[in-house]
C-alpha cells in the first residue's frame, strides 16, 4: 500500500521560496508510469491543481502558477518536491501530494487514489 | 485548459433523500476521464468515481456517476449521515488536470 507524507517549514515569509517534500513509502517513484502531483487548498476553499512530474522529468503545471513552480522527483531518496517562488499571502494553503494510477497499455488513469495527509503552509512576515 | 463548473454550490438535504450533483466542462473531456472525490473536514479527499461512472474500491453502491462529453452527474441515491461533505469533480483527460470548485452537501 503506497503511503505519501508531506513535509515542509510551516511558515514562509512573503517573497521567499516555499519548498515542500513528499516522501513515498510502500512503492518506488521509478516504478510504473505514475505522475507525482501537488495539489493545494486555501483555508475554507476548494482544491487547486498545482502540477506534476514523472520520475523521468515530464512535467505539467497549472497555467496560473507555471512561472513560479518547479516539481521534481528525487529517485535516490524516493521523494518528490515542490518549489514555489515569490510567495504571497495568497499561497497560504494546505498542500497535498498525490499519486495517480499510471498507465495500462495505451490508457492512462490520472485520477488520485493516493493522497498525503496534507501540510499547512502559512505565508506571513 | 478545461474549466469545470459544479452546481449547485450548496445542496441542503435530509438523510434518506437523493442528491444530484452536476459538473459541467468548458470543452469535451477526453474519453470521459472524469473523477469525483468526497472531502470531509480535516481529511484528504477520497476517490469515489473514475471514468465518469466506475466506482472506486470500497465505495458503496449508493454512489453513482453518469454523463459524457461536457456534462457529468454524481448521484447519491439515499443520503447517509456520513455522506454530508464537500464533493469535487476533476478531469484527467488532458493536462492541466483541474478540479471543479466543489459542491457542499449539508444537512437540512
Amino acid at each position: 500500500q503506497v503511503q505519501l507524507q508531506e513535509s515542509g517549514p510551516g511558515l514562509v515569509k512573503p517573497s521567499e521560496t516555499l519548498s515542500l517534500t513528499c516522501t513515498v513509502s510502500g512503492g518506488s517513484v521509478i516504478s510504473g508510469s505514475y505522475y507525482w502531483t501537488w495539489i493545494r487548498q486555501p483555508p475554507g476553499k476548494g482544491l487547486e491543481y498545482i502540477g506534476y512530474s514523472s520520475y523521468s522529468g515530464n512535467t505539467n503545471y497549472n497555467p496560473s502558477l507555471k512561472s513560479r513552480v518547479t516539481i521534481s522527483v528525487d529517485t535516490s531518496k524516493n521523494q518528490f518536491s515542490l518549489e514555489l517562488r515569490s510567495v504571497t499571502a495568497a499561497d497560504t494553503a494546505l498542500y497535498y501530494c498525490a499519486r495517480d494510477e499510471g498507465c495500462s497499455g495505451d490508457r492512462c488513469y490520472r485520477y488520485f487514489q493516493y493522497w498525503g495527509q496534507g501540510t499547512l503552509i502559512a505565508v506571513s512576515s | 485548459e478545461i474549466v469545470l463548473t459544479q452546481s449547485p454550490g450548496t445542496l441542503s438535504l435530509s438523510p434518506g433523500e437523493r442528491a444530484t450533483l452536476s459538473c459541467r466542462a468548458s470543452q469535451s473531456v477526453n474519453s470521459n476521464y472524469l473523477a469525483w472525490y468526497q472531502q470531509k473536514p480535516g481529511q484528504a479527499p477520497r476517490l469515489l468515481i473514475y471514468g465518469a461512472s466506475s466506482r472506486a474500491t470500497g465505495i458503496p453502491d449508493r454512489f453513482s456517476g453518469s454523463g459524457s462529453g461536457t456534462d457529468f452527474t454524481l448521484t447519491i441515491s439515499r443520503l447517509e449521515p456520513e455522506d454530508f461533505a464537500v464533493y469535487y469533480c476533476q478531469q484527467y483527460g488532458s493536462p492541466p488536470r483541474m478540479f471543479g470548485q466543489g459542491t457542499k452537501v449539508e444537512i437540512k
